[in-house]
Parts: C-alpha cells; sequence; structure tokens
C-alpha cells in the first residue's frame, strides 16, 4: 500500500524554540495533505489541510501563524510549531490521500516542550 | 459529515470473534465507510472500506445492511496484537479532506 513518512518520530524542544515536522507520501503524489494532533488518550484532531502551491486552510481554533504549513511539493508537506509552549506537547499525525477515498497516515511525531 | 458513533471499549479473549458497530445515521449518499485500527504513538492504519452490502479482506469484514446507517467491523479470531482503538469515519470522495475521528473504540484482547 502506499506510505507517508513522518520525520521525526519524536522531538524534545525548548520552550519558545521552532519545531518543524516533514510529511512525505514516498511512492504517490499527495497534492493535498493534512495535519492532526491528538493529546492522550482522546481522537485525532484536524488542524489543518495542506495544499500543494497554495495557502493551508485551517481548522476552526487553529492559530495559522503558530503552526505553519507549506507544501511546497507534491510528495512533501512540513509543519513548524513556532514558540512551542509545554501546551503544544502533543501526537502530530499527517495524511494524504492518493485520489479516491482512502487516507493514508504517517508514523506520528511526539513533541514535547520542556 | 455524518457523525459516527461506537462504543466506547470492548473487551476479548484471544481467538474469539470480535464485532463492533458504528452508527452513523445521517450518512450520506455518496459516503463511504472506512474504518482504521490505531496502536499507542502510531498514526492510523486503514483495516477496510465499503459501500454496501459485505466486504471482506485479508484481515476482516465489514457488514453494511441495506440503509446503511451503521456498520459492523468483524476481525476473526484476534489475538493480542489486536489490542487496539478502532475508528468508523464516513466521509465521501471529495469529503476526505475533512475526515473526522470520533471517539473511537479501544479494544482490549486478553490472554
Amino acid at each position: 500500500g502506499a506510505v507517508v513518512s513522518q520525520h521525526p518520530s519524536w522531538v524534545i524542544c525548548k520552550s519558545g524554540t521552532s519545531v518543524k515536522i516533514e510529511c512525505r507520501s514516498l511512492d504517490f503524489q499527495a497534492t493535498t495533505m493534512f495535519w492532526y494532533r491528538q493529546f492522550p488518550k482522546q481522537s485525532l484532531m484536524l488542524m489543518a489541510t495542506s495544499n500543494e502551491g497554495s495557502k493551508a486552510t485551517y481548522e476552526q481554533g487553529v492559530e495559522k501563524d503558530k503552526f505553519l504549513i507549506n507544501h511546497a511539493s507534491l510528495t512533501l508537506s512540513t509543519l513548524t510549531v513556532t514558540s512551542a509552549h509545554p501546551e503544544d506537547s502533543s501526537f502530530y499525525i499527517c495524511s494524504a490521500t492518493r485520489g479516491g477515498t482512502e487516507a493514508f497516515f504517517g508514523q506520528g511525531t511526539r513533541l514535547t516542550v520542556v | 459529515l455524518a457523525k459516527t458513533t461506537q462504543p466506547i471499549s470492548m473487551d476479548s479473549y484471544e481467538g474469539q470473534e470480535v464485532n463492533i458497530t458504528c452508527s452513523h445515521n445521517n450518512i450520506a449518499t455518496n459516503d463511504y465507510i472506512t474504518w482504521y485500527q490505531q496502536f499507542p504513538s502510531q498514526g492510523p492504519r486503514f483495516i477496510i472500506q465499503g459501500y454496501k452490502t459485505k466486504v471482506t479482506n485479508e484481515v476482516a469484514s465489514l457488514f453494511i445492511p441495506a440503509d446503511r446507517k451503521s456498520s459492523t467491523l468483524s476481525l476473526p479470531r484476534v489475538s493480542l496484537s489486536d489490542t487496539a482503538v478502532y475508528y468508523c469515519l464516513v466521509a465521501g470522495e471529495r469529503g476526505y479532506s475533512t475526515l473526522t475521528f470520533g471517539k473511537g473504540t479501544m479494544l482490549l484482547v486478553s490472554p
């Protein structure tokens, strides 16, 4: 099946710094990728939709200036958490669709802000 | 988007068949039903997808009644490694840009 890869799998950063998370579709072109956040024992919450070559669409309540999304190519989307704070600590997951109705998910990135 | 309702948790034993039912009363004509499995600290993994009647693959079966207002994921002969959270999602092809996850069902398989 199609593969979506995230990097890094986990990251620890100091409060106030920025962290970039990469999401790559390894064997297909993804014009649209999606970013989710998941807190412990909770479900996935859609943060934003990343569109290649255009601005991302953010869900209500998600700060676009804090969570910068760039989708510069058909195989790569990045999420940058700017000026991270402990409350941003979470599990971030990306997904992509290869047309059709099936979404493929990355393995997730565990962000811990200390 | 059709909202889904699943049991919060289920318990089973190794070797048993497990059926998880999802309610989606407001499913639209062009909506598909997809089930995902998620282990702790991993991204969701696709299990099965269907539109109507029955779909079977190497890991599960999906039963969808004629009115499509619910669906049942059937896992035959579960093992300890099937302990995970299972999500039922409903969305049309264009609606996959806004996949909305419900709370999911935490399946615990015991020896």
